[in-house]
């Protein structure tokens, strides 16, 4: 089945130790997203590609990095982890379409997730 | 801005029973999309169900329905026949069209008791 698979599903990490998340999909998705969850919270938008293209939201930590190697890949870097950073991370992806100048986006679809625990 | 209410942080409801999860959204937008999220305790995300604001019929999915009122900018969901398997947090997510960003709400956790 055609889906996002995040890896590794839980992941301790040291105070100021870097930690990357990784996450792929086999829909051939044109869009993925990470967000941050913190415990009964709705998701955090911490960035997006569209393809290659990297777009940040304005409050997203400059210790959050990410990477797009290619289609199916991509990472998410925590440069240096406070106790602040632990939650837990998902992966999503979407399928933007365009016909002409009218673009829309499909729903997202969700990795498991992967649970951050900082020491 | 726009903004989406769930003014619901708990809810119960016996098996086999009927629960409505209410969900309220603010926009000057006249074209969007609105969907409902279920998030079981540990597991992934999924899609329960999905609007376009263009259309008038409510939509459906097996026992899961929405009642859409666009005027009053209401955006409901019913799930019948409750099944243990519902037991979830349920997030009402809203995009403008041509935009890819969700804005949620901030969830409602339903119960269904045994």
């Amino acid at each position: 089945d055609a889906m996002v698979i995040q890896n590794p599903r839980y992941q301790v990490t040291q105070f100021g130790k870097p930690v990357t998340l990784s996450c792929s999909q086999t829909l051939n998705h044109n869009v993925m997203y990470w967000y941050q969850q913190k415990s009964s919270q709705a998701p955090k938008l911490l960035f997006h590609y569209y393809d290659k293209d990297f777009n940040n939201e304005a409050d997203t930590p400059d210790n959050f990095q990410s990477r797009r190697p290619n289609t199916s890949f991509c990472f998410l870097d925590i440069r240096s982890p406070g106790l602040g950073d632990a939650a837990m991370y998902l992966c999503a992806t979407s399928r933007e379409n365009s016909s002409g100048r009218v673009v829309w986006y499909n729903e997202q679809f969700f990795g498991p997730g992967t649970r951050l625990t900082v020491l | 801005a726009q903004t989406v209410t769930q003014s619901q942080p708990e809810m119960s409801v016996q098996e086999a029973e009927t629960v409505t999860l209410s969900c309220t959204y603010d926009t000057s937008e006249s074209n969007y999309y609105l969907f409902w999220y279920k998030q079981p305790p540990s597991r992934q995300m999924i899609l329960v169900i999905r609007q376009e604001a263009y259309k008038q019929q409510n939509a459906t999915e097996n026992r899961f329905s929405v009642n859409f009122q666009k005027a009053a900018k209401s955006f409901s969901l019913k799930i019948s026949d409750s099944q243990l398997g519902d037991t979830a947090m349920y997030f009402c997510a809203f995009m403008t069209s041509g935009t890819y960003k969700y804005i949620f709400g901030t969830g409602t956790r339903l119960k269904v008791l045994a």
